[in-house]
């Protein structure tokens, strides 16, 4: 099986950089995702590392080690549209996609 | 624009009653994903299927749940019957050839149980 483990929350002020980390644990995978859901809606991919190292899409990076088992997401420059539940998701060897617990982010003025 | 569409959105039953939600992948995607979303238990995977074949349906509780794809235009997840403990948001999600380096959602069916 595959397992996610995420904090439940964080909490930054706008304009900051923050950092959600992802651990898991699974027998294969292809690649780590990281998805966006605002209260009442759906779950929006903001992007995927299929390979280690860092990738970047605007203020938004992410990051894979698969070594260490670890991923994180990074925001910089936070804006209150921001606040909102951040998941990270494996897409695994049998072509599963499941996700961790999620991490909502709050984003203060 | 290419979107995934889920119908009803909004669904409200007794208990004891057959449920029935509906899906539609975006055009030429093949893999379809079905979720199940409450506050305990976060996202979870219920089943998924791959060119109409169903690859896993672990996730779900056999007794009283199925997936199916008649067609590739569209899938359903069926619960019949309902209990009060099946209200969530029910999500469907498709993604395209190769590696999901991408799912995309619908807005989801608020399933209501009383």
């Amino acid at each position: 099986g595959q397992s996610l483990e995420q904090p439940s929350e964080v909490t930054a002020v706008e304009g900051a950089i923050v950092q959600i980390n992802c651990t898991y644990q699974t027998s294969g995978f292809y690649g780590l995702s990281w998805y966006q859901q605002h209260d009442g809606g759906a779950p929006t991919f903001l992007s995927y590392n299929g390979l280690d190292g860092l990738e970047e899409t605007g203020r938004f990076s992410s990051f894979l080690s698969r070594s260490d088992s670890y991923g994180y997401l990074l925001l910089q420059e936070l804006q209150m549209k921001d606040s909102a539940s951040y998941f990270c998701a494996l897409y695994g060897s049998a072509r599963q996609l499941t996700f961790g617990s999620g991490t909502q982010l709050t984003v203060l003025p | 624009d290419a979107r995934v569409t889920q119908t009803p959105r909004h669904k409200v039953t007794e208990m004891g009653q057959e449920v029935t939600m509906r899906c539609q992948p975006i055009l030429g995607h093949n893999t379809v994903f079905w979720y199940r979303q409450t506050m305990m238990q976060g996202l979870e995977l219920l089943a998924y299927f791959r060119n109409r074949a169903p690859l896993d349906d672990s996730g779900m509780p056999k007794d009283r749940f199925s997936a199916e794809m008649p067609d590739a235009t569209l899938a359903t997840l069926k619960i019949q019957p309902s209990e009060p403990r099946d209200s969530a948001v029910y999500f469907c999600a498709s993604g395209g050839e190769g590696e999901a380096t991408e799912a995309f959602f619908g807005q989801g069916t608020r399933l209501t149980v009383v």
